[in-house]
This record gives structure tokens, C-alpha cells and sequence, in this order.
């Protein structure tokens, strides 16, 4: 059964901890992306991927950072330098890196407290 | 940059009610056009997709946008909503030669049975 997993659902941290999420998916697309989804603004791009081994910053980048060292996962870690952590955090990812259709995992709330 | 601009966040309606929800984009070259929605408690998927070709493009469940270049709109209609219609659905936009998705900052349409 092909598509996106985001782990876990629901995550909790203390104010200045670092915290990773994860995203893997098995549709073999090459292009990975990260959103953050607050109430009323939206999803906001934080990072993108568009191959293994390389990736840009979004419009909402900084207190973010992230790898991709296996075509399947791109993980992203929310740091304490990130201002407002707390959020819903999707991850999508599309065929080609000019962006087709995109899907979406079932997304990841973390809460900062 | 490149912006996208949904009105009237928060829609209300009956059952059997039609339903409409404009998108405007700021970009006058080609542009790939999208609605996406999102049920509760479920992923964000696509609705339908605006490429090349026919302006007015059929989705999922009855819904259709069309896209008016001359007034840089991709306005989502539906002529008769149901319950299950309760969702927030969101406009994407991506430019040409551009590898991200703009989405706007979504609709919440709720049905009153």
C-alpha cells in the first residue's frame, strides 16, 4: 500500500529541546516538502527536496533544519531556535520536481510547551 | 513573490445549497492550478488540477473550477453541497519554472444538514 507516513501524530516537548519528525514515503517520487499549517494562514513551505543529498529553504525556513540522504525519508528537525514551534506539520511529496500532483501524509501536531 | 488569495475563510451553508470559493493569484505567465481539500481527521488530497487545455476543469465529488486568465482566478464551485462537503479546501498555484506549490489560506466550509 503506497504512500506517506508521518510519525507520530501527536508530539510533545519541553521549550528548547530540539525535536525531529519523520516522513518516508514508498512512491518513489524524488520530491519531498515540508509544510508548516497554522489556523487561518494556510500551509507555509518550510524546506523542499528535489533530489537525494540536496534541498532548499522555503518562505518559513529558519529554527528549521533538514536531511536527505535516502530518496524515501526526509526527516525534519523543529530546533529551539524555531519561535513558535507549535504547529501541524505536513509532509508531501510529488513524482518530479516539477511538481505534479503532491501528496500528503496525515501530518504530525507538535506541541512546545 | 508569488500569492494566492482565497476570501470569505469561514463558509457556513445548507444541504443543497451551491457553493463557491474564489482564488486570485499574483503571476501573469503560465500557471498550474489546483484545489486541494481536507476532510477532518483525514490527509489533504487533490480535488482537481488545472494544467493546459479546457478552462473549466471536473474534480472529485461533483466539484469543477475554471480558470480565467484575464482575471487570474480558478474560483471552485459545486451546485448542490452535501454534508459530507464539510472541509477546508485550499487553492495551490505553481508558476512556471518555479518547483513549489503558493497555497492560499484555505476555506472552511461547513454544511448544516
Amino acid at each position: 500500500d503506497g504512500g506517506i507516513t508521518q510519525s507520530p501524530k501527536y508530539l510533545f516537548r519541553k521549550e528548547g529541546q530540539n525535536v525531529t519528525l519523520s516522513c518516508e514515503q514508498n512512491l518513489n517520487h524524488d520530491a519531498m516538502y515540508w509544510y508548516r499549517q497554522d489556523p487561518g494562514q494556510g500551509l507555509r513551505l518550510i524546506y523542499y527536496s528535489q533530489i537525494v543529498n540536496d534541498f532548499q529553504k522555503g518562505d518559513i525556513a529558519e529554527g528549521y533544519s533538514v536531511s536527505r540522504e535516502k530518496k524515501e525519508s526526509f526527516p525534519l528537525t523543529v530546533t529551539s531556535a524555531q519561535k513558535n514551534p507549535t504547529a501541524f506539520y505536513l509532509c508531501a511529496s510529488s513524482r518530479t520536481q516539477d511538481v505534479n500532483e503532491q501528496f500528503f501524509g496525515p501530518g504530525t501536531r507538535l506541541t512546545v510547551l | 513573490a508569488q500569492s494566492v488569495s482565497q476570501h470569505n475563510h469561514h463558509v457556513i451553508l445548507s444541504e443543497a445549497a451551491s457553493l463557491e470559493l474564489g482564488c486570485n493569484y499574483s503571476y501573469g505567465g503560465t500557471v498550474n492550478l489546483f484545489w486541494y481539500v481536507q476532510y477532518p481527521g483525514q490527509h489533504l488530497q487533490l480535488l482537481l488540477k488545472y494544467f493546459s487545455g479546457d478552462p473549466l476543469v471536473k474534480g472529485i465529488k461533483g466539484f469543477e473550477a475554471e480558470f480565467i486568465k484575464s482575471k487570474f482566478s480558478f474560483n471552485l464551485r459545486k451546485p448542490s453541497v452535501q454534508w459530507s462537503d464539510t472541509a477546508e479546501y485550499f487553492c495551490a498555484v505553481k508558476t512556471y519554472g518555479n518547483n513549489r506549490l503558493a497555497f492560499g489560506k484555505g476555506n472552511q466550509v461547513v454544511v448544516i444538514p
